[in-house]
């Protein structure tokens, strides 16, 4: 069965970087997109970027561009978001989500990793 | 900085019909857009319902129906069961930079 299971809680100061894992099995790692979403406390949902697992290319939503890096490891099929200059608004659970293939169909989700900012 | 609108909430009787709705703020939305549907309970990772407008996913329940209404995306919930109360949120695909945005949300309440 499909899964995609993700890292742990953080917590991270101000100004500090997190990398957040999302380890994908059941299918195959290469032919799904992977994309990276994140909702603040009591907020809604933030589309942040993608990456596609075959060749590594990635694209990001402009308000992160510059703060983001989304990588993957097909040895381990695991995909990275990292995200650097923390501040406190970046408090959130970020999720992963898989896309069938250019698709725009998003079918499933990790679990959630949630991520505390604070000093 | 383009928005994605849903209704905030909605209150529907059991058995009842309910339908929500995703507009656009650069116009109308079509299925170009490939409007897909999530639900999320308190503490839940979204689920997956609808994809490219009206399909659904193997394990979608038939009372689910996705379509295009008056120039925006549309959620439709037949024989509403009080299992569906939840928030409820449409992504839209705009390509280029900005190349997904998520509406605003609709918290459905079963009473």
């Amino acid at each position: 069965q499909v899964q995609l299971v993700q890292s742990g809680a953080e917590v991270k100061k101000p100004g500090a970087s997190v990398k957040v894992s999302c380890k994908a099995s059941g299918y195959t790692f290469t032919s799904y997109y992977l994309h990276w979403v994140r909702q603040a406390p009591g907020q809604g949902l933030e589309w942040m970027g993608i990456i596609n697992p075959s060749g590594g290319s990635t694209s990001y939503a402009q308000k992160f561009q510059g703060r983001v890096t989304m990588t993957r490891d097909t040895s381990t099929s695991i995909v990275y978001m990292e995200l650097s200059s923390l501040r406190s608004e970046d408090t959130a659970v970020y999720y992963c989500a898989r896309e069938v293939g250019a698709t725009s169909n998003f079918d499933y989700w990790g679990q959630g990793s949630l991520v505390t900012v604070s000093s | 900085q383009t928005v994605v609108t849903q209704e905030p909430s909605l209150t529907v009787s059991p058995g009842g019909t309910v339908t929500l709705t995703c507009a656009s703020s650069t116009g109308a939305v079509t299925s170009g857009y490939y409007p897909n549907w999530f639900q999320q309970k308190p503490g839940q990772a979204p689920r997956a319902l609808i994809y490219s407008t009206s399909n659904k996913h193997s394990w979608t329940p038939a009372r689910f129906s996705g379509s295009l209404l008056g120039g925006k995306a549309a959620l439709t919930l037949s024989g509403v069961q009080p299992e569906d109360e939840a928030e409820y949120y449409c992504l839209l695909y705009y390509g280029g930079a900005q190349s997904y945005v998520f509406g605003t949300g609709t918290k459905v309440t079963v009473l």
